[in-house]
């Protein structure tokens, strides 16, 4: 199963209302996850089976979606939020799968 | 607190081996499986693999890209998991990271606990560079 995000490529604003969207290929239900890694470290989970928020997680942080289009969402963003942010399916967990990834920076 | 800490990242020449382990801390190693992702320079992440917990069989499942040349153990009585990689391609040049998959939960329709497949903690990584 491949996904697919958009966009690859973000600039945004402190304050302003971002969304990320990941395609699937196929029919995935509600098995996506999102990560968001900063550079030099490892990948964080931010939310599973589609908009369930990891604990600790700030709640800006939101996702929706079933089937094959999901989004992710930072309400306010905030200078720690500038990262990079993956999608993941484990529909078919062999293999699972990772989008390629949206960079969102400060505009 | 949950750690997880890989080591064994080198640099090796292409056709050779290599193991990576991954001890965990903080919590009951036994009762979580474990995947191995990497991230190629400049690129994005990408699954390796992973082992079920003893559970589930401690059965593994690869990407199709190591499959035949990476194998994943484990060791409860350590705390330790095991990437073996052999015969290496320079394609294997990466940070290898390996994570703890979030805890299995209770399917109501079926009755029992399942294995869940996202990964919760992480690892620092360790950089295996596959270069003559």
């Amino acid at each position: 199963i491949q996904l697919t995000q958009s966009p690859s490529f973000l600039s945004a604003s402190v304050g302003d209302r971002v969304t990320i969207t990941c395609r699937a290929s196929q029919a995935i239900s509600s098995y996506l996850a999102w990560y968001q890694q900063k550079p030099g470290k490892a990948p964080k989970l931010l939310i599973y089976s589609a908009s369930t928020l990891q604990s600790g997680v700030p709640s800006r942080f939101s996702g929706s979606g079933s089937g094959t289009e999901f989004t992710l969402t930072i309400s306010s963003l905030q200078p720690a939020d500038f990262a990079t942010y993956y999608c993941q399916q484990i529909n078919n967990y062999t293999p699972i799968t990772f989008g390629q990834g949206t960079r969102l920076e400060i505009k | 607190e949950v750690q997880v800490v890989e080591s064994g990242g080198a640099l090796v020449q292409p056709g050779r081996s290599l193991r990576l382990s991954c001890r965990g801390s903080g919590f009951t190693f036994g009762d979580f499986a474990m995947s191995w992702v990497r991230q190629a320079p400049g690129k994005g992440l990408e699954w390796v693999g992973f082992i079920r917990s003893k559970v589930y069989g401690a059965t593994t499942e690869y990407a199709a890209s190591v499959k035949g040349r990476f194998s994943i153990s484990r060791d409860d009585s350590k705390s330790i998991a095991y990437l073996q990689m052999t015969s290496l391609k320079t394609e294997d040049t990466a940070v290898y990271y390996c994570t703890r998959h979030v805890s299995p939960y209770y399917d109501i329709l079926t009755g029992y606990y399942e294995e869940e497949y996202y990964f919760d903690y992480w690892g620092q990584g360790t950089l295996v560079t596959v270069s003559s």
